[in-house]
């Protein structure tokens, strides 16, 4: 089956990075999302890879290993405001997303 | 402000009730979705559409039926409601069947069934 593994919550404080993990297990693969999701509203698109490597938008990174199944979004100088909870998803061989569960992320001052 | 608008924001419903979600973007995207989201779960999809004249099922279908008249409208029917569809349902969009600029969201349908 397929399957997208991601920590259920994570704790950082303002102003550290922290780092969040996602593994998948997909049939195919065509891309990987990483969207953030404010309490009671929709999920934001952040980034997206396909290729192996770091891709760096500001204070936020994403990066992919296909071979490892393995990716991870980066948050650096962390705010009160990047509280929220983070999805990862994978793109399968039919272009179906396939998501996990979600992080959420507590920031404390 | 261009987006995807959905209808209504939340809604108490009977169970045995029919009811239907509406979504309307204005992007001209080809492909829309809709998914629920409960709590401990991912978003999981109902169903789908690459465009317009065409839908098709997703991992949770049963209990839903949409239809695709038009490129911007993409309505979600229950026939006939249940507790357990109790959930929020979100519609997204893109702009490709890849989708690799990233899907739109609507701000979501909270809906109860009693």
């Amino acid at each position: 089956g397929q399957n997208i593994d991601q920590p259920t919550e994570m704790t950082a404080t303002e102003g550290a990075i922290v780092q969040i993990n996602c593994t998948y297990q997909t049939s195919g693969f065509n891309g990987l999302f990483w969207y953030q999701q404010h309490a009671g509203e929709a999920p934001t698109f952040l980034s997206y890879n396909v290729l192996d490597g770091l891709e760096e938008k500001g204070r936020f990174s994403s990066f992919l290993s296909r071979s490892k199944g393995y990716s991870y979004l980066l948050l650096k100088e962390l705010q009160m405001k990047d509280s929220a909870s983070y999805l990862c998803a994978v793109m399968d061989s039919n272009y179906q997303l396939i998501w996990g569960a979600g992080t959420k992320l507590i920031i404390k001052p | 402000t261009a987006g995807i608008t959905q209808a209504p924001t939340s809604q108490i419903l009977a169970a045995g009730r029919s009811m239907t979600l509406r979504c309307t973007q204005d992007m001209r995207h080809n492909a829309m979705y809709w998914y629920r989201q409960d709590l401990g779960l991912g978003l999981r999809l109902i169903h789908y559409s690459n465009t317009a004249g065409t839908t098709g099922k997703g991992e949770v279908p049963d209990g839903y039926s949409v239809s695709r008249a038009n490129t911007d409208d993409f309505p979600l029917t229950l026939a006939s409601a249940v507790p357990s569809q109790t959930s929020v349902y979100f519609c997204a969009s893109s702009d490709s069947e890849g989708g690799r600029y990233g899907y739109t969201f609507g701000s979501g349908t909270r809906l109860t069934v009693v």
